[in-house]
């Protein structure tokens, strides 16, 4: 079955370090996103890309860096520059038409202590 | 800019009991529309979505909604609600893009959790 898989569900880390967030999909979609969810803020855009080698900061990229490298594949590695990394982080992809829904994964929540 | 309010933060509901999940829209033009739905800790599923033409949708689990351009609203609908109901739900809308038209880059509310009394 087609999905979007993102690894691991649960994540720890100690303050300083970075962190890297795997995704990766078979839906043979082109467009890829990153949101970040906290609690009664809904889903912010962190970084998407449309295509291979290709991306773009969303509205919250400060503290975060992504690569595209391959179509299926869209890490988002957290550094040390983030003031607040601990959060439920979700992958999701689409189609490139402009009426594609989005598909997501099932998350990630970092904590950070 | 586009934007998308959701104003209930949680509601509850007794089982068999209608909902109606309410959100408005910002938009400068005809947008593209979005209901989701999330479990604790999972990803977002798609319930519906509106692009145009009749203004009434039908999505998955028995969920419907409405556009309704004169109120900028979309709000969601289900005649009688079911225990596993239960989750939170996202409006959202394409955001738009500089080249005109919506774009598949997404707004979301903030979400309305949805609690089921037995």
């Amino acid at each position: 079955d087609g999905g979007i898989t993102q690894s691991p569900k649960y994540l720890f880390r100690k303050e300083g370090q970075n962190v890297t967030l795997s995704c990766e999909q078979n839906l043979n979609h082109d467009a890829m996103y990153w949101y970040r969810q906290d609690p009664g803020q809904g889903l912010r855009l962190i970084y998407y890309s449309q295509i291979v080698n290709d991306f773009q900061k969303g509205d919250i990229a400060e503290g975060y860096s992504v690569s595209r490298e391959k179509k299926e594949s869209f890490p988002l590695t957290v550094t040390s520059a983030q003031k607040n990394p601990t959060a439920f982080y979700l992958c999701a992809s689409s189609g490139q038409l402009n009426n594609s829904p989005l598909h997501f994964g099932n998350g990630t929540r970092l904590t950070v202590t | 800019a586009q934007s998308v309010t959701q104003p209930d933060i949680h509601i509850t509901v007794s089982e068999g009991a209608s909902l109606e999940l309410r959100c408005n829209y910002s938009y400068g033009a005809t947008p593209y529309l979005f209901w989701y739905v999330q479990s604790p800790g999972q990803g977002l599923q798609l319930l519906l979505k509106y692009f145009s033409g009749d203004t009434l949708v039908q999505g998955i689990k028995g969920f419907e909604a409405e556009f309704k351009r004169s109120q900028s609203s979309f709000n969601l609908r289900k005649p009688s609600v079911h225990w596993s109901d239960a989750a939170e739900y996202f409006c959202a809308v394409g955001a738009h893009s500089i080249y005109g038209g919506a774009t598949n880059k997404l707004i979301f509310g903030t979400g309305t959790l949805l609690a089921v009394q037995p």
